[in-house]
């Protein structure tokens, strides 16, 4: 149980167009979800919070307009990265919470802008 | 703003012996809890064990415990009879309101056969 799924794994975008990431909770109810980013060889960075039916509340210094973020039901939330450019090029990681203590991540999304 | 602190960026160990991890932390707090997770190469975030402040008991899952210094604010990990398979990416993480994860640096764990 609890398995939190991504899509698509990699995409390469070039650059000025936007991209989506899927993040999925599969077999259970997530009232919230997490947006992280991992550079390489690096920590994750909680990007912001998504609340299904509400807006996201993003991290200080994460534009928000170019990291659209849409929790439309309760099994999935939405990552469009806008206008992406090569310094966007990351892995995104996604984690979703059923109640108050347990957090279940997704294997995460590489993105590659040329 | 709470802090998480891993000063170990690599460590390795024989198979079947025991590694510590180390891990600090700065908040205010008096109620929180905190996370070891472990990031293998497929990158895939597994939690490997976690705390609740307001315990004194120190955490165990089989062969990884913790050892809780609330004081000190403290946090490490101990791997007993270290496996392979335990090769990955370590991070320690604290809770914050909502939910929110702060992340340490990460330590990289490698066992030697």
């Amino acid at each position: 149980g609890a398995v939190v799924s991504q899509h698509p794994s990699r995409v390469i975008c070039k650059s000025g167009t936007s991209v989506k990431i899927e993040c999925r909770s599969l077999d259970f109810q997530a009232t919230t979800m997490f947006w992280y980013r991992q550079f390489p060889k690096q920590s994750l960075m909680l990007m912001a919070t998504s609340n299904e039916g509400s807006k996201a509340t993003y991290e200080q210094g994460v534009e928000k307009d170019k990291f659209l973020i849409n929790h439309a039901s309760l099994t999935l939330s939405t990552l469009t990265v806008t206008s992406a450019h090569p310094e966007d090029s990351s892995f995104y990681i996604c984690s979703a919470s059923p109640g108050p203590y347990e957090q279940y991540f997704g294997p995460g999304t590489r993105l590659t802008v040329t | 703003a709470q802090t998480v602190t891993q000063s170990q960026p690599e460590m390795s160990v024989q198979e079947a012996e025991t590694v510590t991890l180390s891990c600090t932390y700065d908040t205010s707090e008096s109620d929180y809890y905190l996370f070891w997770y472990k990031q293998p190469p497929s990158r895939q975030m597994i939690l490997v064990i976690r705390q609740e402040a307001y315990k004194q008991q120190n955490a165990t899952e089989n062969r990884f415990s913790v050892n809780f210094q609330k004081a000190a604010k403290s946090f490490s990990l101990k791997i007993s009879d270290s496996q392979l398979g335990d090769a990955a990416m370590y991070f320690c993480a604290y809770r914050r309101e909502a939910q929110k994860l702060v992340f340490g640096q990460g330590t990289r764990l490698t066992i030697n056969p």
